[in-house]
């Protein structure tokens, strides 16, 4: 069973260009969570999804930043007009569908490392 | 706001020594308590979790971890750590069922030889 996949694990654009970062979750898994890893700090969520809806964005920039999880494919975060401090690891997780109200374990891929030039 | 907070960013120690990394979070309610560690190159993989019962917790590779609900702590503790054990750990809360995860800013341990 495959875990957490991400691509690319390494990313390098310039200024103003968009990024797109994949994640694939663990067969089975429904929920997706993406979160951002800048320089010298800890992992800061940004966004919770299910299949085709947002269910919690609160730590999304407001500006430039989406995300979707569409019913066939993967998750896709996309940056539009990249800036330097959007250099970060973006770290993908999965978990899968809730049963009873319980919390489910989320599973972590490895990561992109996104450089803005 | 919650938060959580790792006092140690990095951390030396000597093989056979003993470990303790503290954790203090800051949220008045119900919590979900997690250790992550990073392996240089390697993914985060869970150490261990607290949700109920037992505040006293144990994980894999000997590592375990308490809760006191008055401190607001989780700190992780190994009696004895080894060469292997060398990676980043990061302490982690969620504050709602099957939401997001808060992380500390991570400690980094060094086991020498």
């Amino acid at each position: 069973n495959a875990g957490v996949m991400q691509n690319p694990r390494h990313l390098v654009r310039r200024r103003g260009q968009e990024a797109r970062l994949r994640c694939s979750p663990m067969k089975g898994h429904s929920h997706v969570y993406w979160y951002r890893q800048l320089p010298e700090e800890g992992l800061k969520f940004m966004v919770y999804l299910q299949k085709e809806n947002i269910i919690d964005e609160s730590g999304m920039p407001k500006e430039r930043f989406s995300a979707e999880f569409p019913k066939e494919g993967p998750s896709i975060l996309r940056i539009q007009q990249v800036v330097r401090g959007d250099s970060a690891a973006y770290f993908c997780a999965s978990s899968p569908p809730k049963s009873g109200g319980s919390y489910n374990e989320q599973f972590f891929g490895p990561g992109t490392r996104l450089t803005v030039l | 706001a919650q938060s959580v907070s790792q006092h140690n960013h990095h951390v030396i120690l000597s093989e056979a020594a003993s470990l303790e990394l503290g954790c203090n979070y800051s949220y008045g309610g119900t919590v979900n308590l997690f250790w992550y560690v990073q392996y240089p190159g390697q993914h985060l993989q869970l150490l261990l979790k607290y949700f109920s019962g037992d505040p006293l917790v144990k994980g894999i590779k000997g590592f375990e971890a308490e809760f006191i609900k008055s401190k607001f702590s989780f700190n992780l503790r190994k009696p004895s750590v080894q060469w292997s054990d060398t990676a980043e750990y990061f302490c982690a809360v969620n504050a709602q069922q099957g939401g997001k995860l808060i992380f500390g800013q991570g400690t980094e341990l060094s086991v020498k030889p």
